[in-house]
C-alpha cells in the first residue's frame, strides 16, 4: 500500500530534550517536507527537500533540522525543543508531474505527530 | 500574510444543506489542491485544478478554479455528517523556474453537519 508514515504519533517530552520525528515514504517520490499545524495559522511549512541530500528551509525553519540520506525517508530533528514547539507535525511527499509546460505536484500526507514540549 | 485566504473560517450547516468554501490569492494559482482532515488526523486528497476554467466533481462534491487562477470553491451538495471536518486548499504559486516542490495553505474552514 502506498503510503508515508510517521513515528511517533503522539510525543510528550521536556524542554531541550533532543528528539527525532521519522518519516518514510515507499512510492518513490522525489519531494518531500515537513509541516507544522497550529490552530488559527493553518499548515506552514518547515523544510522540504527536492532530492536526497537536497533540502531547503520553508516559512518556519528555526528550531528545527532535517536530513535527506536516503530518497524515502526524511526526518525532522529538534535539537532543543521549546513550548513554542508544540503542535501537529505532518510529513508529505509528492511526485511532480507535467500539464502541458508546466510541472505541478500531488503531496501526500502522513497521519500526523502530535509533539507536545513541556 | 497569508498567502491564501480561505472563508469562511467555520461553517455549521444542517443536512442536505449545500455549502461553498472559497479559496483566494492575490497571486496566479498554478496549481491549486482541496484536502480534507478530520480533527487531529492526516490529510486526505480531494481534488487538484490547474487550468483557468477547471472544474472537477467528485461524489458531491465540485472544486472550480476562476477563470484568472487566483480563486477557487469548493462546493458540496446535499452535505451529510460524513462531510464534517477541516476543508484546506494549498496552492502552488512559485514562478516557472523558481523554487519546487512547496506548496502554501489557507487556514482551513472547520465544516459541521448536523443531522
Amino acid at each position: 500500500e502506498a503510503q508515508v508514515t510517521q513515528n511517533p504519533r503522539y510525543l510528550i517530552t521536556v524542554t531541550g530534550k533532543k528528539l527525532t520525528v521519522t518519516c518514510s515514504q515507499n512510492m518513490n517520490h522525489e519531494y518531500m517536507s515537513w509541516y507544522r499545524q497550529d490552530p488559527g495559522l493553518g499548515l506552514r511549512q518547515i523544510y522540504y527537500s527536492m532530492n536526497v541530500e537536497v533540502t531547503d528551509k520553508g516559512d518556519v525553519p528555526e528550531g528545527y533540522k532535517v536530513s535527506r540520506k536516503e530518497k524515502r525517508n526524511f526526518p525532522l530533528i529538534l535539537e532543543s525543543p521549546s513550548p513554542n514547539q508544540t503542535s501537529l507535525y505532518f510529513c508529505a511527499s509528492s511526485f511532480r508531474f507535467f500539464q502541458g509546460d508546466r510541472g505541478t505536484y500531488e503531496q501526500y500526507f502522513g497521519p500526523g505527530t502530535r509533539l507536545t514540549v513541556t | 500574510s497569508q498567502e491564501l485566504e480561505q472563508s469562511p473560517q467555520s461553517l455549521i450547516v444542517q443536512e442536505g444543506k449545500n455549502l461553498t468554501i472559497n479559496c483566494t490569492s492575490s497571486k496566479t494559482l498554478y496549481g491549486l489542491y482541496w484536502y480534507k482532515q478530520k480533527y487531529g488526523e492526516g490529510l486526505i486528497f480531494l481534488m487538484m485544478l490547474q487550468k483557468g476554467g477547471e472544474e472537477k466533481s467528485h461524489e458531491k462534491i465540485t472544486a472550480k478554479l476562476d477563470e484568472k487562477k487566483q480563486q477557487s470553491s469548493l462546493h458540496i451538495t446535499a452535505s451529510q455528517p460524513s462531510h464534517a471536518g477541516i476543508y484546506l486548499c494549498g496552492a502552488d504559486m512559485s514562478s516557472r523556474g523558481s523554487t519546487l516542490g512547496r506548496l502554501y495553505f489557507g487556514r482551513g474552514t472547520q465544516l459541521t453537519v448536523w443531522p
